[in-house]
């Protein structure tokens, strides 16, 4: 079975801090993609970052960083020096061969930036 | 390039009103996806289409919930007779394949409630 968990259910931090929302999954499977995706109030999920299972380079794009390490089945995402903006409901999702191909979400990190 | 459409936004009915939610993917995706996202958990997947076969329906509760995707591209979701436990944001989301490692682009979704 596929699993994913987000831990951190709320988290608020003020304007400029850096915060680390956590995923941790479990699969069966050797070939896998994680992935993250943000949900504004607007309620649309957009999507920030793939990774496959066989690519456990780190990421970075802009403020954002990713930390894959499969030694922990852990897939975390950075914000660096947060702004308003990026206040929403952030998803982490697995999708492997098992569970016919599903995607799996964990039930989001809610995340306040304020002023 | 035009995202994933959804409309309505918004839908109020009394249970065991009936329900309908329509959905045009992004040109060009092959594959479209029906999820429920009920408040405070992850999207849920309800049916996933190939053009315009059925890929997996295994978690559509089908006594009530019916989709399809005649053409193969927009895709309507119906529900009949709708229940309380039916209020949820219905969430559209299409790729341009079913591959494991294809991005899926999501809708805004239309947020249900069953009164």
């Amino acid at each position: 079975a596929q699993k994913v968990t987000q831990a951190q259910t709320e988290i608020s931090v003020v304007e400029k801090e850096d915060v680390t929302l956590d995923c941790v999954y479990e699969t069966r499977d050797t070939t896998y993609y994680l992935f993250w995706y943000k949900q504004p109030p607007s309620g649309e999920l957009v999507f920030l970052i793939r990774r496959n299972s066989f690519d456990e380079q780190n990421e970075i794009s802009g403020r954002y960083s990713w930390n894959f390490q499969k030694s922990t089945s852990s897939f975390n995402f950075t914000i660096t020096a947060s702004q308003v903006v990026d206040s929403a409901v952030y998803f982490c999702a697995l999708r492997g061969y098992t569970n016919a191909g599903k995607s799996t979400f964990g039930d989001g990190t809610t995340l306040t930036v304020k002023p | 390039e035009a995202g994933v459409a959804q409309s309505p936004r918004y839908k109020i009915i009394e249970k065991r009103q009936s329900v309908a939610f329509w959905c045009n993917p992004i040109s060009g995706h092959a594959t479209l996806y029906w999820y429920q996202q009920i408040l405070g958990q992850g999207p849920k997947l309800l049916i996933q289409f190939q053009n315009n076969g059925v890929v997996d329906d295994s978690q559509l509760p089908k006594d009530r919930f019916s989709a399809e995707r005649l053409k193969g591209v927009d895709s309507t979701l119906k529900i009949q007779p709708a229940k309380l436990e039916d209020s949820a944001v219905y969430l559209c989301a299409s790729s341009i394949g079913s591959g494991q490692g294809n991005i899926q682009y999501f809708g805004a979704g239309t947020r249900l409630s069953v009164l």
